[in-house]
């Protein structure tokens, strides 16, 4: 039962434009969302975080947008840059647990 | 810098040996740590909720007497896989919770296992 879902494995984008990483989630109970950046053989490395009392965090160049009638979140990047090419795992939590559960990951590629 | 260090980095074992994982939160005192694992191209899974001085919670399906963790001061935990088999190949992955940074979740560098 997978309760997050990232269900885009992997995206190109050119670089300076805009990257749009989306994550979809069942659990209602879920009331915080996160975005981790991956490289290989490293932890993930925190990005950005939103409650479910809102619905867009802006942090620089990443914004993200929580849609909690849809069940949805999304990661903005832009502009996309080299060193963004990672992968990126939505993460989500009912903060009373503080456990989180990881989607599968999308993998994002910057093209020069 | 890392606040959460896992060590070692990269482990190679023979099967049927243990080997131990060790994590450390270095700036922080870390009541709950978590353990995890990620095999390639998949996500993360967390295996067991370690909270100091006490006994770890298990996820379901993850067999406790074969992932054994300790958490024993409050900057250390470790995860200790006996009997290994190439199947428990995978990268393992702890997190630390910082209650006095607002409940934050930082994660370690992550341990590669290789059991051959």
């Amino acid at each position: 039962d997978q309760q997050v879902k990232q269900n885009s494995p992997s995206l190109s984008v050119q670089e300076g434009r805009i990257s749009i990483l989306n994550c979809d989630y069942t659990n209602s109970m879920f009331d915080y969302f996160l975005w981790y950046k991956k490289y290989p053989a490293e932890g993930p490395t925190f990005l950005i975080s939103i409650s479910s009392i809102k619905d867009k965090n802006e942090d620089g160049r990443f914004t993200v947008f929580l849609n909690k009638s849809a069940k949805h979140l999304s990661l903005h990047i832009v502009p996309s840059q080299p060193g963004d090419s990672a992968v990126y795992f939505c993460a989500a939590s009912d903060q009373g647990a503080q456990k989180l559960v990881f989607g599968q990951g999308t993998r994002l590629t910057i093209n020069p | 810098g890392a606040v959460v260090s896992q060590h070692p980095s990269w482990v190679i074992c023979k099967s049927g040996t243990s080997v131990k994982i060790e994590c450390r939160s270095l700036d922080f005192q870390a009541t709950t740590m978590f353990w995890y694992r990620q095999f390639p191209k998949q996500s993360l899974m967390l295996m067991a909720t370690s909270n100091e001085g006490s006994k770890a919670t298990y996820e379901q399906g993850v067999e406790k007497d074969k992932f054994l963790i300790n958490h024993a001061s409050l900057t250390l935990s470790t995860l200790t896989v006996t009997s290994a088999h190439p199947e428990d190949s995978s990268f393992y992955i702890c997190s630390a919770l910082s209650f006095y940074s607002g409940n934050t979740i930082y994660f370690g560098e992550g341990s590669w296992l290789t059991v051959v």
